[in-house]
């Protein structure tokens, strides 16, 4: 099966500008999550959907932060406008339940100059 | 106090060793997952547990509910086996998915 697809693999923008990222989840999965990890550090989660509605949300940074999976299968997440703590891998995995193991893409590496 | 905390932080041992990381975690839950992370970035998810024990290979996660503490248990452990381990568990009252700090471990040959 195909795994998780992320989109852009690299971004490079400047502090105040905005950016999104997009993941399309292995098909047929529920459930999906956006993860921040900062390097050295482990990963945060951000939010977590269950098909189109959100499961959690309490760490997502609303003021900035933005995240939508419309049709309970793809999903991106917009940071606007950014930070340089934004600075991070963006991790998105999907399972097939809640409480179903996760599958994680490539990620997406932030760089906020 | 975090909700879930590994030990040790950090784990450097020889190659074909014996390894163990824990995981205890102070609420109620669902399940409990044990996740690999390479240098690099990728995640893998190794286990996912409710109950009892589990085993893939070399690996094996066993899970005690009563005590609330979960080990992952590495046997003949080798170079490739280096990488940093999480815990997560998911939360019975509000399906919170709870991360662990990790437990970096290097095997040395």
């Amino acid at each position: 099966e195909a795994g998780v697809a992320q989109s852009p693999r690299y971004k490079i923008i400047e502090k105040r500008q905005s950016v999104a990222f997009w993941c399309n989840p292995i098909s047929g999965h529920a459930t999906l999550y956006w993860y921040q990890q900062i390097l050295g550090q482990g990963p945060k989660l951000l939010i977590q959907f269950q098909n189109n509605g959100v499961v959690d949300d309490s760490q997502l940074p609303k003021d900035r932060f933005s995240a939508e999976r419309l049709k309970g299968v793809d999903s991106t997440l917009k940071i606007q406008p950014a930070k340089l703590e934004d600075s991070a891998v963006y991790l998105c995995a999907s399972s097939w339940s809640l409480n179903q193991p996760q599958h994680f893409g490539d990620g997406t590496r932030l760089s906020i100059l | 106090k975090n909700e879930v905390e590994q030990s040790p932080q950090n784990l450097t041992a020889q190659e074909g060793e014996f390894i163990t990381i824990n995981c205890s975690y102070s609420v109620g839950i669902s399940a409990l997952h044990w996740l690999q992370q390479h240098p690099g970035g990728g995640i893998v998810s190794l286990f996912m547990l409710s109950s009892g024990k589990k085993k893939h290979g070399r690996l094996i996660a066993t899970i005690n509910i009563q005590e609330k503490h979960s080990s992952l248990h590495i046997t003949a452990s080798h170079p490739r086996d280096s990488a940093v381990y999480i815990c997560a568990v998911r939360m019975d009252s509000n399906y919170q998915l709870i991360w662990g700090a990790g437990t970096k471990l290097i095997i040395k040959p």
